[in-house]
């Protein structure tokens, strides 16, 4: 059964960096991208980047070049999405989500649980 | 960028009601590669429809996608009290894969 469990809800600064993991469990870690998708109060669903687990290499939504960083650790399955230099627009509901198949372009089957990161002084 | 508009913002329907939901996008996008999403507070999005037109696992055929090009649409036939929720359909053709900005189904 596959499974996305991220970690838990943050409180930080403006101009400080939050890094949200996923660890993923059930199937072939390497064999699937991992995108993670925000969602700030009363606004809807963002995209912000896809990794492939596999090699590392990602691709991220231009409003969020230079300051999102997405890595991954082979040896726990786990995906981590860093996001610096931090304002109060960025406080917001964090996900994770799997693809349906093994290629970048693919619908979000399974999703983490949700991660709030709140950005307050 | 692609960008999706979906219409309308919100819909007041009862159980029973058949929903139509619309998700337009500005430029051309492979049917193949347009999804759609139910949402609810406090829970993770479910993936409804994949391809535009096929169902997700485990979803009710109640639920259908269709459209192609620009213009898709979801069809809920008959709504359940369990349907009201946020919809948001994604285009998974090219990066960014973006969103739309969501239909609320509400009773």
């Amino acid at each position: 059964q596959e499974q996305l469990v991220q970690s838990g809800a943050e409180v930080k600064k403006p101009g400080a960096s939050v890094k949200v993991s996923c660890k993923t469990s059930g199937y072939t870690f390497i064999s699937y991208y991992i995108h993670w998708v925000r969602q700030a109060p009363g606004r809807g669903l963002e995209w912000m980047g896809v990794i492939n687990a596999s090699g590392g290499s990602t691709k991220y939504a231009q409003r969020f070049q230079g300051r999102l960083t997405m890595t991954r650790d082979t040896s726990t399955s786990t995906v981590y999405m860093d996001l610096s230099s931090l304002t109060s627009e960025d406080t917001a509901l964090y996900y994770c989500a799997r693809g349906r198949t093994m290629v970048r372009g693919s619908p979000l089957a399974y999703w983490g649980q949700g991660t709030l990161v709140t950005v307050s002084s | 960028e692609i960008v999706l508009t979906q219409s309308p913002g919100t819909l007041s329907l009862s159980p029973g009601e058949r929903a139509t939901l619309s998700c337009r996008a500005s430029q051309s996008v492979s049917s193949t590669h347009l999804a759609w999403y139910q949402h609810k507070p406090g829970q993770a999005p479910r993936l409804l429809i994949y391809g535009a037109s096929s169902r997700a696992t485990g979803i009710p055929d109640r639920f259908g996608g269709s459209g192609s090009g620009t213009d898709f649409s979801l069809t809920i036939s008959r709504l359940e009290p369990e349907d009201f929720a946020v919809y948001y359909c994604q285009q998974y053709d090219s990066s960014p894969y973006t969103f739309g900005q969501g239909t609320k189904l509400e009773i």
